[in-house]
C-alpha cells in the first residue's frame, strides 16, 4: 500500500540553525500538508499546498517557515532561524483529491537545543 | 513516547470490554469528521470517518457517532484489545480552497490486559 515517507526520523539542531524537512507524499495526490505537534500536545495544522503554491497557512507558519515542491515527488518544510519554541514532532500529509482522507507520514522528530 | 501529557485525558478499561472516548468539535459549518490513533512514536492514523448527513457509521469494531445538535462526537471501540492502547484524536475538516483539518486535544486509552 502507499504511503507518505518521512526523511530524517530525527533532526537535533542549534537555535538558529536552518533545517530542511522532507517528504515524499503519495505519488498520484494533489494537496500536500505540514503538520506539527509539540510533546503533549495536539496536532497542529501548519499549512497546505496545491498547485505548486501555498493554499493556507496558520498563524504558526511565520515569516521563518517556508515550503517548497522542488521536483514531482519531494515536498518540503524549511525553518530559516530555528527557535528552542520548534521543536515538535513535525507530520507531512498527502490527500489525493477525490476522498477526504488525508494520508500522514510517520513524522520528523526536530529537536532544537 | 511522543503522546507523553500530563493534561491528556485518559481511558482505562480492560480488555475485552466496550470503549467509549468523547470529543467536542468547535465548528458547526465543518462537515466531514474523522477519528485517529495515534501510537508513540508514529503519525496519526486513520480510523473511521463520518459526514454531517449521517449520525453514525459503523467499521469493524468501531462506531462513529456525530450528534451536531451539540457538536459531540464519539468513537466506540467494541472488544477493546491491548492493541487498541494509543491516543485517539478527532477531528474535523474545515473547506477554504482544498481543506485543512483541525485536531482535538486527544485521549488516551489504556488497555488492561
Amino acid at each position: 500500500e502507499p504511503e507518505v515517507t518521512q526523511t530524517p526520523s530525527h533532526q537535533v539542531t542549534q537555535m538558529g540553525q536552518e533545517v530542511i524537512l522532507r517528504c515524499v507524499p503519495i505519488s498520484n495526490h494533489l494537496y500536500f500538508y505540514w503538520y506539527r505537534q509539540i510533546l503533549g500536545q495536539k496536532v497542529e495544522f501548519l499549512v497546505s499546498f496545491y498547485n505548486n503554491e501555498i493554499s493556507e497557512k496558520s498563524e504558526i507558519f511565520d515569516d521563518q517557515f517556508s515550503v517548497e515542491r522542488p521536483d514531482g515527488s519531494n515536498f518540503t518544510l524549511k525553518i530559516r532561524s530555528t527557535k528552542l519554541e520548534d521543536s515538535a514532532m513535525y507530520f507531512c500529509a498527502s490527500y489525493p483529491g477525490v476522498t477526504d482522507t488525508q494520508y500522514f507520514g510517520p513524522g520528523t522528530r526536530l529537536t532544537v537545543l | 513516547g511522543e503522546n507523553v501529557g500530563l493534561h491528556l485525558p485518559t481511558l482505562s478499561v480492560q480488555e475485552g470490554d466496550n470503549s467509549i472516548i468523547n470529543c467536542a468539535y468547535s465548528n458547526s459549518a465543518s462537515d466531514y469528521f474523522i477519528w485517529y490513533k495515534q501510537e508513540s512514536g508514529k503519525g496519526p492514523q486513520f480510523i473511521i470517518d463520518i459526514r454531517s448527513n449521517m449520525d453514525k457509521r459503523q467499521g469493524q469494531r468501531v462506531t462513529v457517532l456525530l450528534n451536531k445538535t451539540v457538536k459531540h462526537l464519539s468513537l466506540q471501540i467494541a472488544a477493546t484489545q491491548p492493541g487498541d492502547s494509543a491516543v485517539y484524536f478527532c477531528a474535523e475538516n474545515q473547506r477554504t480552497g482544498g481543506f485543512k483539518t483541525i485536531f482535538g486535544a486527544g485521549t488516551r486509552l489504556f488497555v488492561k490486559a
